[in-house]
């Protein structure tokens, strides 16, 4: 399974960009990265997923480099609503699933 | 369209009673999860069903039972509950083989007094 790692909480302020970074070295070659969003006492909301390059939709930005080893989810100027947990995830997509293994994640605040 | 149903919202059992957490999806999705969530932590994987008719553990099973009743249920059985399985529990569906994310219900909070 390739173990990912994010920071555990960010700080940011309403109408700033931000950036959270996820590394996963051992990044297989038919993995994807996901990632989703959770607000309390809800579950995990899909964001946006991509295997190289830039991938944007219109919540958030996904760049991933060349070596994949890492991926960074761009949210353009946040809100308030935006303070929530973002969880990155490896998986390889031509199995069962029982591979969606999620981190603490990155728990943003956005503060006024 | 619900997506995906869970049932209770909340519940409070006392040690060593049972209960059964129900999950139904309305996606014709082919594979189903549960996870639970501790507080402060990510969701880790108890059991998931490929498909109809197969079940397999996740990381964390000891303590459950799970029954795929047919494509759209999914259900959670504590049949002797533990205070260290107080949690959020979550359903979770995914289409199967290819690109696409999974999709999660609002959870079960459950507390074992």
């Amino acid at each position: 399974l390739a173990k990912t790692t994010q920071p555990i909480s960010m700080d940011s302020y309403e109408g700033q960009e931000v950036n959270i970074t996820c590394s996963h070295n051992n990044i297989a070659t038919n993995d994807y990265i996901t990632w989703y969003q959770q607000f309390p006492s809800q579950g995990p909301r899909f964001i946006i997923q991509g295997y190289k390059t830039k991938v944007t939709n219109e919540v958030a930005s996904l760049f991933i480099p060349a070596d994949r080893k890492s991926s960074t989810l761009s949210l353009p100027r946040v809100s308030l609503s935006d303070t929530a947990v973002y969880y990155c995830l490896v998986a390889g997509l031509d199995n069962y699933g029982q591979n969606f293994v999620f981190g603490p994640g990155t728990r943003l605040s956005v503060l006024p | 369209n619900a997506g995906v149903t869970q049932t209770p919202k909340f519940q409070v059992l006392k040690t060593g009673q049972s209960m059964t957490l129900q999950c139904a999806q309305d996606m014709n999705h082919n594979s189903m999860y549960w996870y639970r969530q501790d507080p402060g932590m990510g969701l880790r994987l108890i059991y998931y069903s490929a498909s109809e008719g197969t079940t397999d553990k996740g990381e964390v099973p000891n303590g459950y039972n799970v029954s795929r009743l047919n494509k759209r249920e999914f259900s959670l059985r504590l049949e002797s509950a533990a205070p260290s399985q107080t949690s959020v529990y979550f359903c979770a569906t995914w289409i199967g083989p290819g690109n696409q994310p999974q999709h999660f219900g609002d959870g079960t909070r459950l507390s074992i007094l």
